[in-house]
Parts: structure tokens; sequence; C-alpha cells
């Protein structure tokens, strides 16, 4: 049972454009939310996160939006440049749980 | 520089041999974490450790054990018993409190021929 979902397994957008990643959850008792970015042979590097009390948060050209009642949140890349280009996952984590649930990943392609 | 180190970076091991990936971080974190990568599919993990000499399982421990000697080191063994080991292994520390994200390293490509 996946509680974290990307449904779009990979996404390309021109470069200077806006990248809109997606992810969709189950557990509506999931209160942080994080973005990870990943090259290939590399580990991910957290680039966002949003706490269950907001609905936006923001940091230069990333922005990530929750709609809790949707129990969907969304990461916006403006304007995107060609070293996005990487696997983007989404993952959640629960009160103080030490645990962090994944999404698959979206691998974003930018085009030049 | 803090950071956290894996090591080797790329591991071949025979069928039926148990083989052992290092992990080690300077940067005073409790928590420490082994997730693995198959292709197509999310992080998922195998175990992780909120404290020195105690750990628990993850969604998929079986075949793997771990140990927490040391703050700074979470070593993962993969034995014989794991059924499908080649795979990207990562392993992670975090401060372990709540909304604190989870410092990678570069990982280790797993290969069993």
């Amino acid at each position: 049972d996946q509680q974290v979902k990307q449904n779009s397994p990979s996404l390309s957008v021109q470069e200077g454009r806006i990248s809109i990643l997606n992810c969709d959850y189950t557990n509506s008792m999931f209160d942080y939310f994080l973005w990870y970015k990943k090259y290939p042979a590399e580990g991910p590097t957290f680039l966002i996160s949003i706490s269950s009390i907001k609905d936006k948060n923001e940091d230069g050209r990333f922005t990530v939006f929750l709609n809790k009642s949707a129990k969907h949140l969304s990461l916006h890349i403006v304007p995107s440049q060609p070293g996005d280009s990487a696997v983007y996952f989404c993952a959640a984590r629960q009160g103080s749980n030490y645990q962090l649930i994944w999404g698959a990943g979206t691998k974003l392609i930018i085009k030049p | 520089d803090g950071g956290i180190t894996q090591s080797p970076k790329y591991l071949f091991r025979k069928e039926g041999q148990n083989v052992t990936l290092s992990c080690e971080q300077n940067l005073n974190h409790d928590a420490m974490y082994w997730y693995r990568q198959d292709p197509g599919q999310g992080l998922r993990l195998i175990y992780y450790s909120q404290i020195v000499n105690d750990f628990q399982k993850g969604d998929i421990a079986e075949g793997y054990s771990v140990s927490r000697e040391k703050k700074e080191s979470f070593p993962l063994t993969v034995t014989s018993a794991q059924k499908n080991p080649t795979a990207f292994y990562l392993c992670a520390s975090g401060k372990g409190s709540s909304g604190s994200e989870a410092f990678f390293g570069q990982g280790t490509r797993l290969t069993v021929v």
C-alpha cells in the first residue's frame, strides 16, 4: 500500500519555463513533507520542506504547495534550468516518527 | 567538513557471501538510516537507529543486519539470506527530531555475481 504516490514517472519541461512536480498521500496523519533531488549514482539531497500548518513554503526558485484537504502537494521550480534535470522524490513524516515514507520519484528533464 | 560517508562506492559479491557496507557520519546526528533503492521505486527503509546500541527494523529488514556501537557509525551487513541483494544502498543521518531532514551519503552499488 503506497502511502506516498508520485504518479508521473517523468516530466519534460523547456528551459526557462515552470516545472510542476506532484505528490499525493493517503495518510492524513502525515504532518511534515519534504522534497529531495537525486542525480544518478548519488544520494538524494534535501531541497525544501513544509509543515502541515502551512500551505506554502518558498526558497529561491523552489516553492512547495500543500493542499491538506486534497492530500496533495506540489513542487514548483521557476525558472527551470538544465541543472534541475534529476529525479525528484517526495517524502512524508508523521509526528515524531523517525521514518520517512517515500514516493517512487519523478524524473525531470529540462530541455534546452 | 561535516558529512556522511559511505564506502565502497561499488561492491561485487559472490552468491552465498555476506558483505558489510560502511557508513560514517561526523554531523553529530543521533539518527541513522539504511535505505535500498531499486529501479523505478522509491527508497525503502531497511533499518534505522535513533540512538547508540539501539536499532529498529524498517519495511524490508529480512536478510540484513546492522549494529550501532558508536554514534558515528552504522554498518549494514547484507547476508546470504537476502534473496535479491543487487541494489543501490543509501545511508542517511538526521537529528532525529520531528521536522528535520535527513542527509544522505553517496550510496553503494552492490552487485551479486
